[in-house]
């Protein structure tokens, strides 16, 4: 069964750099492009990061995301307070001939 | 500026058939492909299905026998049939659309959601 994993949690203060994984494997997260989204507490998900690495328009540039192999990240800089939210990637599956959504990771700025 | 739109009942009684409506308002539903995800209550995002621009479906296949998604071009609207739903299906339920004709699921639009229960 194909699985994205997120760690369920991340932290950090104003100011700082935070990044969180997405691990997949061979057939999600190492052939497939990689996206990422912001969901705020009792809203719906924002697209952060698509294709990888790209921002859409209005997306400012603390928001960053790579990946290597089966894992990819997000990173965040210049931490913010409104950052304070739950943070999902998202993949193609080819087994699943579908979309895997990770489990997710919430952010707390402290 | 486009905007999506959930709609349908909140709450559903077990074995009955869930169906929602999402309405597309500021571009033309047929140049894009559109999914349902949903999120139970505290927990992450599932996936259910895709209409890909081309009219076709692509379903979550936990969810395959039960799932139908269609479009309605006239009324710029694609909507959700879940049947035979259980507690399990209990969850928040946003309609959203790719980002491009590849589908690669960057979601850049989304509705608000709809939470629907399912309860007798």
């Amino acid at each position: 069964q194909s699985v994205l994993t997120q760690p369920p949690s991340a932290s950090g203060t104003p100011g700082q750099r935070v990044t969180m994984s997405c691990s997949g494997s061979s057939s999600n997260v190492a052939r497939n492009t990689v996206n990422w989204f912001q969901q705020l507490p009792g809203t719906a998900s924002k697209l952060l990061i698509y294709d990888n690495d790209e921002r859409p328009s209005g997306v400012p540039d603390r928001f960053s995301g790579s990946k290597s192999g089966t894992s990819a990240s997000l990173a965040i800089s210049g931490l913010q307070s409104e950052d304070e939210a739950d943070y999902y990637c998202a993949v193609w599956d080819d087994n699943l001939g579908g979309v895997l959504f990770g489990g997710g990771t919430k952010l707390t700025v402290l | 500026q486009v905007q999506l739109q959930e709609s349908g009942p909140g709450l559903v009684k077990p074995s009955e058939t869930l169906s929602l409506t999402c309405i597309v308002s500021g571009d033309s539903i047929s140049r894009y492909h559109w999914s349902w995800i949903r999120q139970p209550p505290g927990k992450g995002l599932e996936w259910i299905g895709y209409f890909y621009d081309t009219g076709s479906t692509n379903y979550n296949p936990s969810l395959k026998s039960r799932v139908a998604i269609s479009v309605d071009t006239s009324k710029n609207q694609f909507s959700l049939r879940l049947t035979s739903v259980t507690a399990a299906d209990t969850a928040f339920y946003y309609c959203a659309r790719e980002r491009s004709h590849t589908v690669d699921c960057a979601f850049d639009m989304w509705g608000q959601g709809i939470m629907v229960t399912v309860s007798s």
